[in-house]
C-alpha cells in the first residue's frame, strides 16, 4: 500500500539559510500534519491542513510557513535557520478533517550547522 | 506541561512473555488514543487505537486497555517477539472537538530479548 512520502530524507543547512521540506500524503488523504521531533523528545505538532486550508497551528515559529497544494501535497518552508531547528520533521496524513488515525512518513532529518 | 506521560523510559522483557507499556494523561477531554511503534530512522507506525467509549481493543498480539477514571491506558503485547523491540509512543487526540492533532508521550523503549 502507498505510504506517506517525504523529501528529502536528509538535509544539511547552514545557520540563517532556508529549507523546504515536502510531503506527499497517502492517495485520497486530504489532511496533512507536520510534527517536529527533537533529539530524545516526543514529536511536537507544528501545523495541519485540511482541503488546502490551514486547520490548526501548534508551536511553529514565525520563521516557518507551510501550505497544502491542489494535489494535497504539502511543503514546510523554514527560513533563518537556527541550530535549534535541527530535528526530525515528520509529516502525517489522514482522511477527513477530524480523522482518527494519522499515518506518518519516514521523516526528514534536518541538520543545521 | 506534559499532557500525555509515559513514565517508563525503557522496558526489557524475555521473548514469549508479556510486554506491558503504560501511559497516563491529564486532559479529560481526550477522546481517542493511539499507540505507535517507531524504529530508528523511520517514522512512527500505527499499531492500535481506542476510543474513549471503549475500555479494550484487541488486534492480534496487541491489546490496548483504557481506564478513563484513572486517565490511564496500557498496551499489552503477547507474546513478545524480538522484532517488537522499538520505541513505543502513546498519543492522544481531542477527536471530534478538534482538528485531530496528536499529543504524544515521551516514548518507552522496549527491548525483547531472545
Amino acid at each position: 500500500a502507498a505510504g506517506v512520502i517525504q523529501s528529502p530524507r536528509h538535509l544539511i543547512k547552514e545557520k540563517r539559510e532556508t529549507a523546504t521540506l515536502k510531503c506527499y500524503p497517502i492517495p485520497r488523504h486530504d489532511t496533512v500534519y507536520w510534527y517536529q521531533q527533537g533529539p530524545g523528545q516526543d514529536p511536537q505538532f507544528l501545523i495541519s491542513f485540511y482541503e488546502k486550508m490551514q486547520s490548526d497551528k501548534g508551536s511553529i515559529p514565525d520563521r516557518f510557513s507551510a501550505q497544502q497544494f491542489s494535489d494535497y501535497h504539502s511543503e514546510l518552508n523554514m527560513s533563518s535557520l537556527e541550530l535549534g531547528d535541527s530535528a526530525l520533521y515528520f509529516c502525517a496524513s489522514s482522511r477527513g478533517q477530524v480523522a482518527d488515525t494519522q499515518y506518518f512518513g519516514p521523516g526528514t532529518r534536518l541538520t543545521v550547522l | 506541561d506534559q499532557q500525555v506521560k509515559q513514565n517508563s523510559p525503557s522496558l526489557s522483557v524475555q521473548e514469549g512473555r508479556i510486554s506491558i507499556l503504560n501511559c497516563d494523561y491529564t486532559n479529560s477531554m481526550f477522546d481517542y488514543f493511539l499507540w505507535y511503534k517507531k524504529y530508528p530512522a523511520e517514522g512512527p507506525t500505527f499499531l492500535i487505537s481506542i476510543s474513549s467509549i471503549k475500555d479494550k481493543n484487541e488486534d492480534g498480539r496487541f491489546t490496548v486497555f483504557l481506564n478513563k477514571s484513572a486517565k490511564h491506558l496500557s498496551l499489552h503485547i503477547v507474546p513478545s517477539q524480538p522484532g517488537d523491540s522499538a520505541v513505543y509512543f502513546c498519543a492522544a487526540s481531542l477527536g471530534s472537538s478538534n482538528t485531530g492533532k496528536l499529543i504524544f508521550g515521551q516514548g518507552t523503549t522496549l527491548q525483547v530479548k531472545p
